[in-house]
């Protein structure tokens, strides 16, 4: 199996949709991140998780909800989402938060909200 | 406000030749810069790094210079292969003032032409 696997790989729902992505790692790593790519922009960090706990929230809106029941599986909850959401979610993994940077990837889920 | 700038969007090379990517920063703390590789429906990869106490990194065929008093890195690709066609991203974190989030640029396309 892949590193960091994320699913599903493409995900459409309407304004008023309630979805999740989940993410799963096999790296054995303690952190967990969500990024989000919007076309032509940096990747913006949205969510750290370090051995389960919530470490970061970077003024990610309510619309958006995450969950880490443990250290391999992360799920981003989402609900009454707007079209500018519309966008690649990337979750990542790395060895403990506090580390030398280097983050393992997922695929990305790619997220069109009508 | 965007602390890591790829100011190219995209770069186009011959095969063989060198590709040389760009990437300026602002924030004076950043002391470790990373560069990340994406391929289409891909998750990025990590690609190569280098810390503030250096100004050359080399791995291969790639290399990556800064230049700390410019707050400027660059990714030297040599030969470009066909294979180097993708989206490289530059990324800096502030270590040693304890802050391993990484921030990241819009990312550099490139493409090698055969």
């Amino acid at each position: 199996e892949t590193g960091v696997t994320q699913t599903p790989r493409h995900l459409v729902m309407g304004m008023t949709n309630k979805k999740s992505l989940k993410c799963e790692q096999h790296l054995g790593h303690n952190a967990m991140y969500w990024y989000k790519q919007s076309a032509k922009k940096p990747l913006e960090l949205m969510f750290v998780y370090n051995f389960k706990e919530q470490t970061e929230n970077n003024s990610v809106p309510s619309r958006f909800s995450p969950e880490c029941p443990n250290s391999s599986h992360l799920f981003l909850h989402l609900h009454t989402l707007q079209p500018e959401d519309s966008a690649l979610y990337l979750c990542a993994s790395s060895q403990g938060s506090m580390n030398t940077g280097e983050l393992f990837f997922g695929e990305g889920s790619r997220l069109t909200v009508l | 406000d965007q602390q890591v700038k790829q100011n190219s969007p995209s770069l186009s090379v011959q095969e063989g030749r060198i590709s040389i990517l760009n990437c300026d920063y602002t924030n004076s703390m950043f002391d470790y810069f990373l560069w990340y590789k994406k391929y289409p429906a891909e998750g990025p990869t990590f690609l190569i790094s280098i810390s503030s106490i250096k100004d050359k990194n080399e791995d291969g065929r790639f290399t990556v210079f800064l230049n700390k008093s410019a707050k400027h890195l660059s990714l030297h690709i040599v030969p470009s292969q066909p294979g180097d066609s993708a989206v490289y991203f530059c990324a800096a974190s502030a270590l040693r003032s304890n802050d391993y989030k990484l921030s990241f640029g819009a990312g550099t396309t490139v493409t090698v032409r055969a």
